[in-house]
């Protein structure tokens, strides 16, 4: 198995652009976790899915995130517009079940830079 | 006041000794505890995984949780220059997860 595939790897843009993130999960996870990681802040869940539904964006901070799950395939995370203080490493995390008893498979995740 | 709380660290240690980690966390209703392993410029995975109190041992690794402190402890023998990587503490509530803001460790050859 591939495991949980993020791109792109690094990203740099300029503040005010959008920025896509997309995350593909391991085959047959049926959720599906996005995560802001700063020195700062730490790890944080911004946004969880569960069969393609979203159960619970109280993370997302603002507006100007938005995540969708169009497929038990493919998820993305969009930030519109964005800003410097969004610079962080994003991670994608899959599992099977949805209870807290099965792991979490995290993908490599996206290094976003906003000048 | 986060709901996994967790020395940042860093943490320094020769080679061979017995390292600690510890966080605390404050929802009586979590089940499940976890601890992950992240390496620099990669995501976390999985390390250690228990469910409600007690110990589990993995190895050179043990991992502890007090229910009745809200106490999760991951200790480490015989520590190794690989095992130098960030550890971050892991509790859930049904499927939301909560991570601490993980302990960098380095160990020195």
């Amino acid at each position: 198995d591939a495991g949980v595939i993020q791109s792109p790897r690094h990203e740099v843009t300029e503040m005010g652009q959008e920025v896509t993130l997309r995350c593909k999960p391991i085959s047959g996870h049926n959720s599906l976790f996005w995560y802001r990681q700063t020195m700062m802040r730490g790890l944080e869940l911004l946004i969880y899915f569960n069969n393609n539904v979203p159960i619970d964006d109280s993370g997302m901070p603002e507006d100007r995130f938005s995540a969708k799950m169009p497929n038990a395939s493919f998820s993305t995370l969009k930030i519109q517009p964005s800003e410097p203080r969004d610079s962080a490493v994003y991670f994608c995390a899959t599992k099977r079940g949805s209870t807290g008893s099965d792991e979490q498979f995290f993908g490599p995740g996206t290094r976003l830079t906003v000048l | 006041q986060k709901e996994v709380e967790q020395d940042p660290g860093p943490l320094s240690v020769p080679e061979g000794a017995i390292v600690s980690l510890n966080c605390t966390y404050s929802n009586s209703a979590f089940q499940y505890f976890m601890w992950y392993r992240q390496y620099s410029r990669k995501g976390p995975e999985l390390l250690m995984y228990t469910y409600s109190s007690g110990n589990k041992e993995d190895g050179r690794f043990t991992a502890q949780v007090d229910k009745s402190s809200k106490y999760i402890s991951l200790f480490i023998r015989d520590s190794q220059p690989s095992d130098s990587a960030t550890y971050l503490c892991a509790s859930t509530n049904f499927n939301k997860f909560y991570f601490g803001s993980g302990t960098k460790l380095n160990v020195k050859p």
